[in-house]
């Protein structure tokens, strides 16, 4: 697609339920990455893709949230019994990652999650 | 670890007017990104600034990179009213890294 895309673009859901976030990077990007962005803040990363394999989960909280990408493209942020501190923008980028420079990101609209 | 700050954190201004937004760094780096996001929008990359001195300019926004000093500016010449935004900068931390340590955005107020 011309752009990263992410779905739902909103999430409301009650603590304890189990919540998965999408995102389809831009067509050729190797590298993608999760980041999220609580009110009045930066973007913190969480996780970095080059290709299927999770290069970098160092910035996920706890295990509790846990990502997929199985075929090299589309990711899956997954996050088990969600807490109300969990509330944020999750926010999808990517990027043309080759070798040790991966480039700007480019940076879909991000998913809106509300725990109730 | 990374610290990046900006200030102002808000900043009004009219129309006309000329302002600097300030990013300091805590840890050498190699790159520096300017964004700016508009209100339940996601992040639109300004600059990507890579060496000392660099300096970029995108109609009324320049932003300049001090690698010696670990400080970028973004200035805004004759601001308007479509200016209105929140602006980060963001620090690479290394050579070929991945991860982006956001400051906490400049929210740029323009009016008429």
């Amino acid at each position: 697609g011309a752009g990263v895309s992410q779905t739902p673009s909103n999430k409301v859901t009650e603590k304890g339920k189990y919540v998965e976030l999408r995102c389809d990077p831009i067509s050729g990007h190797t590298a993608l990455y999760w980041y999220r962005q609580s009110l009045g803040q930066g973007p913190e990363f969480l996780i970095y893709f080059q290709g299927t394999g999770a290069a970098d989960d160092s910035g996920l909280p706890n295990d509790r949230f846990f990502a997929v990408r199985p075929e090299g493209s589309v990711s899956t942020l997954k996050i088990q019994r969600t807490e109300r501190g969990d509330s944020a923008v999750y926010l999808c980028a990517s990027s043309i990652g080759t070798g040790a420079t991966t480039g700007e990101l480019f940076f879909g609209e991000g998913s809106r999650l509300t725990v109730l | 670890e990374l610290k990046v700050e900006q200030n102002p954190l808000f900043l009004s201004m009219q129309e006309g007017k000329n302002y600097t937004i300030y990013c300091n760094y805590s840890t050498t780096s190699d790159r520096l990104y300017w964004y700016r996001q508009d209100p339940g929008k996601s992040l639109e990359s300004l600059f990507v600034l890579l060496s000392n001195g660099a300096v970029k300019q995108e109609g009324r926004l320049m932003a300049s990179l001090d690698t010696k000093a670990r400080l970028s500016t973004l200035h805004i010449t004759a601001a308007v009213h479509d200016l209105s935004a929140t602006y980060f900068c963001a620090v690479e931390s290394g050579a070929g890294s991945y991860q982006l340590t956001f400051g906490k955005g400049t929210k740029l107020s323009v009016i008429p």
